[in-house]
């Protein structure tokens, strides 16, 4: 099972918007409505911050959505903040019990 | 408070064996499928292998198949991954991760152990 693409890096400047992909195939992204997107701080584990393409779970700012168009996810994080300069997965059900994670995007915060 | 905690990791020689523990503590253990992920410093992640609530499904990634098997004791609230036939190329930090109850995302994740394959 190869890596979902993402970008590499994505960038913009407080308070602006930037959005993420994450392209797979029709056996994972776009077969599944399971895709999910964490973010993750140097040194920490990461966070769930949007599960099931587009819903979030308590505690995560109506900031960070989520959406999916075929076999592409996106995550846009609205009102950008010093705080979410972060690398950001996402990731995919791949069949029952498999899974798969995206390659990664580093957001920088201008 | 939800927590895992990993603990085993350690400096092991290619073709070696090592045992990771994920302790559980502030949930149901039982209502929960869990997984394995690792992560090479300073690259992605990848998910290795899951686990049912019962033990009853299994499923690993290709690239440890045949060499890592997971299992969960109940009783001890804790998850294991016994990896054998050590590569290089399994040097990674090692993440428990909770899989969400009738859900498919990660909600739950340790801070990782940090296994080192090396001669």
């Amino acid at each position: 099972q190869s890596a979902l693409t993402q970008p590499p890096s994505a960038s913009g400047s407080p308070g602006q918007s930037v959005t993420i992909s994450c392209t797979g195939t029709n056996s994972d992204v776009g077969g599944y409505d399971f895709v999910s997107w964490y973010q993750q701080h140097p040194g920490k584990a990461p966070k769930l911050l949007i599960y099931e393409v587009s819903k979030r779970p308590s505690g995560v700012p109506d900031r960070f959505s989520g959406s999916k168009s075929g076999n592409t996810a996106s995550l846009t994080v609205s009102g950008l903040q010093a705080e979410d300069e972060a690398d950001y997965y996402c990731s995919s059900l791949v069949s029952s019990t498999n899974y798969v994670f995206g390659t990664g995007t580093k957001v920088t915060v201008l | 408070e939800v927590q895992l905690e990993e603990s085993g990791g350690r400096v092991v020689r290619p073709g070696g064996s090592l045992r990771l523990s994920c302790a559980a503590s502030g949930f149901i253990f039982d209502d929960h499928g869990l997984n394995w992920v690792r992560q090479v410093p300073g690259k992605g992640l990848e998910w290795i292998s899951f686990i049912n609530w019962n033990g009853g499904s299994t499923a690993y990634a290709d690239s440890v198949k045949g060499r890592f098997t997971i299992s969960r004791d109940t009783a001890k609230n804790s998850l294991y991954l016994q990896m054998n036939s050590l590569r290089a190329e399994d040097t990674a930090l090692y993440y428990c991760a909770r899989l969400q109850l009738l859900g498919d995302a990660f909600d739950v994740w340790g801070q990782g152990t940090m296994v080192t394959v090396s001669s």
